[in-house]
């Protein structure tokens, strides 16, 4: 079946206690990107990649970092996480950048 | 810098009853414009894309150029269209990747 995985699904952390959400597709895919929801504000970009070893900024990348070593794998890594990055996070993936996005389930965190 | 702007954040409308879930947008080019569903519990997936202007579960959305909008129609709602809409834009050119976001509009359909 085609998806987007996303681990863990749930996390409460504690501030400053790096940690890593993984993202990975089966579908051969050259572009993935991660969002993060927060209500009244929709789905905001945070990095995007075009491909193997091409990453961009979205509209809010402060606090994140990402790396795309493997077509099929976008690790979003929080090096020191604090209690404004709790959110609801999705990673996506699609053949382009101008093309349909598919989403995983989403990451909720909670950052204490 | 692309925008995107839903400016109702609830709708609630009765079966049966045309139902628009508006959309405008900011770009200094032509986009790339898309409507997502996020039915309760389930992932946010696509509806359609105006390129593609064709008609999903009814609905449909004409690209408005002039008046920079994306609308989302659909002339007769029904109980499963509940669900937040999420209006998105997706630039070229040099912002070719670059996925802009509407805030998110939570359609409800009464019985």
């Amino acid at each position: 079946e085609a998806q987007v995985t996303q681990n863990p699904r749930y996390l409460i952390t504690v501030t400053g206690k790096k940690l890593t959400v993984t993202c990975s597709q089966n579908m051969n895919h050259e572009y993935m990107s991660w969002y993060r929801q927060d209500p009244g504000l929709g789905l905001r970009q945070i990095y995007y990649s075009m491909n193997v070893e091409v990453t961009d900024k979205g509209d809010v990348p402060e606090g994140y970092k990402v790396s795309r070593k493997e077509k099929r794998n976008f690790p979003l890594i929080l090096e020191s996480p604090s209690p404004n990055q709790t959110s609801l996070y999705f990673c996506a993936s699609s053949l382009g950048g101008a093309q349909p996005q598919h989403f995983g389930d989403g990451t909720r965190l909670s950052i204490l | 810098a692309q925008r995107v702007t839903q400016p109702e954040k609830l709708l609630s409308v009765f079966k049966g009853a045309p139902v628009e879930l508006k959309c405008n947008y900011s770009y200094s080019g032509s986009p790339e414009l898309f409507w997502y569903v996020q039915y309760s519990r389930q992932r946010l997936q696509l509806l359609l894309r105006h390129i593609s202007r064709e008609s999903i579960k009814g609905f449909t959305a004409d690209l408005n150029k002039g008046e920079t909008s994306f609308h989302l129609k659909k002339p007769f709602a029904q109980e499963e269209d509940s669900a937040m809409y999420y209006c998105a834009l997706s630039g070229r050119g040099t912002s070719y990747g670059k996925l802009t976001f509407g805030q998110g509009t939570i359609l409800t359909v009464h019985p």
